[in-house]
């Protein structure tokens, strides 16, 4: 089967830096997405890794380790509206195509 | 450019009736693809479909069936509600694996469903 593991909540201030870690189990892995979801809104893509190593976007980076199966995500310089959820998203060959098989979800809350 | 749109944004279902959940994109997408969202559930799969004309199955496909006539369009049809598929519905679209390196996915902002 597949599976994602990544921890439910996360608590942080403001201009802290945080990580989420994502470990997964899955066969026909092409690479680690990462998702943000506001409260009630629609998913936006952060982020993805297909090869091992950092890829860093603005306050956001992404990290992604093959052979350990394991990835996270970096927020730095944490603000207010970071508050979020946010999802590990494995893409794996399915009977089809491509598709994504995404982590239950850590919701984030930043304080002041 | 609407990118992603999703009709209706609320419905409210007996259990045992019919509907059907349109998903539109204007971005000429080859993949198009319905989830649903449970709490502390994440998003999962349902139907997802590579091109007109094609459909597969998710990871939680039973109780749904999709239909992709156009390119634009994907439709998610319940044929009989249950209670159980009480969710909110999310449909994405992406370019092609070969043409998207990330494969970054558009989302719509969601329908609600409540089965009673």
């Amino acid at each position: 089967g597949q599976s994602l593991e990544q921890p439910s909540e996360v608590t942080a201030v403001e201009g802290a830096i945080v990580q989420i870690n994502c470990t997964y189990q899955t066969s026909g892995f092409y690479g680690l997405s990462w998702y943000q979801q506001h409260d009630g809104g629609a998913p936006t893509f952060l982020s993805y890794n297909a090869l091992d190593g950092l890829e860093e976007t603005g306050r956001f980076s992404s990290f992604l380790s093959r052979s350990d199966s394991y990835g996270y995500l970096l927020l730095q310089e944490l603000q207010m509206k970071d508050s979020a959820s946010y999802f590990c998203a494995v893409r794996t060959l399915n009977q089809a195509g491509t598709a994504l098989i995404f982590g239950k979800g850590t919701t984030l809350s930043v304080s002041s | 450019n609407a990118g992603v749109t999703q009709t209706p944004k609320f419905r409210v279902l007996k259990t045992g009736q019919s509907m059907t959940l349109l998903c539109a994109q204007d971005m000429n997408h080859e993949y198009m693809y319905w989830y649903r969202q449970d709490p502390g559930m994440g998003l999962r799969l349902i139907h997802y479909s590579v091109g007109e004309g094609t459909t597969a199955k998710g990871e939680v496909p039973d109780g749904y069936n999709v239909s992709r006539l156009k390119k634009q369009n994907f439709l998610l049809g319940l044929e009989s509600a249950a209670p159980s598929q009480t969710s909110v519905y999310f449909c994405a679209s992406s370019l092609d694996r070969e043409r998207a390196r990330d494969n970054e996915q558009f989302f719509g902002p969601g329908t609600r469903l409540t089965v009673l």
